[in-house]
């Protein structure tokens, strides 16, 4: 199975502050990583897609890059509703789809 | 609108089986396949099976393999997930997502199903 290791696990950040999270995956993945939000007490909700494209109806402030192993997450300029956790996966060929860990992203 | 919805909370005890609903509306049920995920309480994600919407052909995580159980009923749209021989530590929320093509990410997720397994 592939591995997917986010860090870091949790974060403090301020309202306006750049974040920046990362995922490795254990092997390459070309770009078949998506990163998905989650608040307490409800389901995950789709951020990015194939690495770097943005689901429709996410801000903007929201952008992923990377592709092979190495993979980020950036929220340009932190607003209230985005304290959340962030879970990074992977759909490359190889079923199971795994998850990250999560990132608890705390004011 | 696109969505899922899925069965209400179960309470079960170790040993029986839980089989949860899924049903979709808002787009083709046979154009996509549906995953199911599930979440402990105070952890992270962790990845079932996906099934066909298509075809019903399934693929399970190998720790599960043997335990659970993903069909679909065309006719009503909806998918379903058995877990048998239930355990204390399949207490978790149990989610469905539709799996969007070419990338497979998953991009609408049900509200998920509270299962509890306990004496």
């Amino acid at each position: 199975d592939i591995q997917m290791t986010q860090f870091p696990s949790s974060l403090s950040a301020s309202v306006g502050d750049r974040v920046t999270i990362t995922c490795r995956a254990s092997q390459s993945i070309n770009n078949f990583l998506n990163w998905y939000q989650q608040k307490p007490g409800k389901a995950p909700n789709l951020l990015i897609y194939a690495a770097s494209s943005l689901q429709s109806g996410v801000p903007s402030r929201f952008s992923g890059s990377g592709s092979g192993t190495d993979f980020t997450l950036t929220i340009s300029s932190l607003q209230p509703e985005d304290f959340a956790t962030y879970y990074c996966q992977q759909t490359y060929s190889t079923l199971p789809y795994t998850f990250g860990q999560g990132t608890k992203l705390e004011i | 609108q696109i969505q899922l919805e899925q069965s209400g909370a179960e309470v079960k005890k170790p040993g029986a089986s839980v089989k949860v609903s899924c049903k979709a509306s808002g787009y083709t049920f046979t154009s996509y396949g549906i995953s199911w995920v599930r979440q402990a309480p105070g952890q992270g994600l962790e990845w079932m099976g996906w099934i066909s919407g298509y075809n019903g052909h399934t693929n399970y995580a190998q720790k599960l393999q043997g335990r659970v159980s993903m069909t679909t009923d065309t006719s009503t749209y909806t998918a379903y997930m058995e877990l048998r021989s239930l355990r204390s530590d399949d207490t978790a929320v149990y989610y469905c997502a539709r799996v969007r093509g070419a990338t497979d990410a998953f991009d609408i997720w049900g509200e998920g199903t509270m299962v509890t397994v306990s004496s």
